[in-house]
């Protein structure tokens, strides 16, 4: 099992749109957890850190549900510029390395 | 922030050679990370380098195969060594925001984009 899982994708969606990608992490120990965005030959840039209480950046929302072992990011009002690989990504107690998922591609259709 | 300039940014390489990418960060640091990404894959952690001190490899990863340089607290250099086609990937460093262990940004190199024929 992968130690962080998310949605295959790739989702199509129309600009306007609402979307989730979801992320499930297995190691119980893990106390960081972020999303990660990365354009098409591009390194990987932070969108966002994720908090036990949730929170939210303009139309990102991103929610942790450490019990579940499950995290997602809502993207509301999709724009063009959206388009990319979403990294679900995990930081490990006592470790400063990150712990990649697979990413979620989405593309948002005009 | 962190601003990496990490080179050479692509190279073909003939099978059976080595290539070093070289990674300079415009502050120091602690730890910097090299990761491998395969095409259509995510990022997966080589290993750690700290200053020093030798490298940290993950799992699957060997010394004699990426051996890590880190003379000094804003440089650190891969070689990936004996090339072989399975080798050709994305390599990325990277480094932590600050000193704190949690919820820090990592930032990131713009990758060496490798193919070996």
């Amino acid at each position: 099992r992968k130690e962080v899982e998310q949605d295959p994708g790739p989702f199509n969606v129309p600009e306007g749109a609402t979307v989730a990608f979801n992320c499930t992490y297995s190691n119980s120990a893990s106390q960081s957890f972020f999303w990660y965005r990365q354009d098409c030959r591009k390194e990987p840039k932070l969108l966002m850190s994720v908090y036990s209480s949730g929170n939210e950046d303009g139309r990102f929302t991103a929610q942790l549900n450490r019990a579940s072992q499950y995290i997602s990011l809502l993207i509301r009002d999709s724009k063009l510029s959206d388009s990319a690989t979403y990294l679900c990504v995990v930081k490990d107690t006592g470790r400063r390395a990150l712990t990649f998922g697979s990413g979620t591609r989405l593309q948002v259709q005009p | 922030s962190a601003v990496i300039s990490q080179k050479p940014s692509r190279d073909i390489c003939q099978r059976g050679t080595s290539l070093t990418i070289q990674c300079q960060v415009d502050s120091q640091v602690t730890m910097m990370f090299w990761y491998r990404q395969q095409p259509g894959q995510s990022l997966t952690l080589i290993a750690t380098a700290n200053q020093g001190s030798e490298a940290t490899y993950e799992s699957g990863f060997v010394i004699d195969k990426f051996p890590i340089s880190r003379p000094n607290l804003t440089f650190s250099t891969l070689t990936v060594s004996n090339m072989s086609p399975e080798d050709s990937s994305i390599y990325l460093c990277s480094v932590d925001a600050g000193q704190a262990l949690m919820n820090t940004e990592a930032f990131f190199g713009q990758g060496t984009r490798l193919t070996v024929v």
